[in-house]
């Protein structure tokens, strides 16, 4: 079995500071794991995805989050927040061996504060 | 190119009422998928399409949900006798080539109120 826990239910960053949002996984497999953001009125689009590469990933929009199978974590990181960044943050786990569906967090909603 | 779109983009039935929420996914894709999102939650699986098979449908939270994919294209979710409880918003994502590490595209979603 697979899951996700996102430490998180609500982050407030002021505009131009860091921004952490935490996740930890659990997987019977070697994990892909994903960060999806999810704009209100808009469909979720994909972030970034580790897939047993390197461990330290970049995505779009100045995001990037490391995975530590020590801590089994996979934490977003952007080290300054922008306004335009406000969303609902999911964390996801796939496993890569024949189970192909993604189990998500239950989000993070990001707020900035100008 | 286009995207993943879903119809309708809001659906209101009474309690009780059949309905059907359809989903055409990027051209080419052979993998589709149907989520569930409530409010306030992430997207829960529902169903997972490999070509016109259903390859997983470990997610369809009872009898009354079905979906079908008869042409490996487009894709249907029907409810049957609907309840209140299923009122969320039905997500489609679809994918290259259905293997894990395959990116998903999502759909922007259907909002289905049972009242």
């Amino acid at each position: 079995a697979q899951s996700v826990t996102q430490l998180d239910s609500h982050v407030s960053v002021s505009e131009g500071t860091p921004v952490l949002l935490r996740c930890n996984y659990s997987s019977s497999y070697s994990p892909s794991l994903f960060w999806y953001v999810q704009h209100p009125n808009k469909g979720l689009q994909l972030l970034l995805k580790y897939t047993s590469a390197a461990t330290l990933v970049k995505g779009i929009n100045g995001f990037e989050a490391e995975f530590k199978k020590s801590e089994t974590s996979f934490h977003l990181t952007k080290p300054s927040a922008h306004m335009s960044d406000a969303a609902e943050y999911f964390c996801v786990v796939s496993d890569i061996r024949g189970n192909e569906k993604l189990t998500f967090g239950t989000g993070t909603r990001l707020t900035i504060i100008p | 190119g286009a995207g993943v779109s879903q119809t309708p983009s809001n659906k209101v039935t009474e309690k009780g009422k059949y309905v059907e929420l359809r989903c055409d996914p990027i051209s080419g894709h052979t993998a589709l998928y149907w989520y569930r999102q409530s409010l306030g939650q992430g997207p829960e699986f529902l169903i997972y399409f490999q070509g016109t098979g259903a390859a997983d449908d470990s997610g369809l939270p009872n009898d009354r949900f079905f979906a079908v994919r008869p042409e490996g294209s487009v894709s249907t979710l029907k409810i049957q006798r609907t309840e209140r409880g299923d009122s969320a918003v039905y997500l489609c994502a679809s994918s290259q080539s259905g293997q894990g590490f395959d990116e998903q595209y999502f759909g922007p979603g259907t909002r289905l109120t049972v009242t």
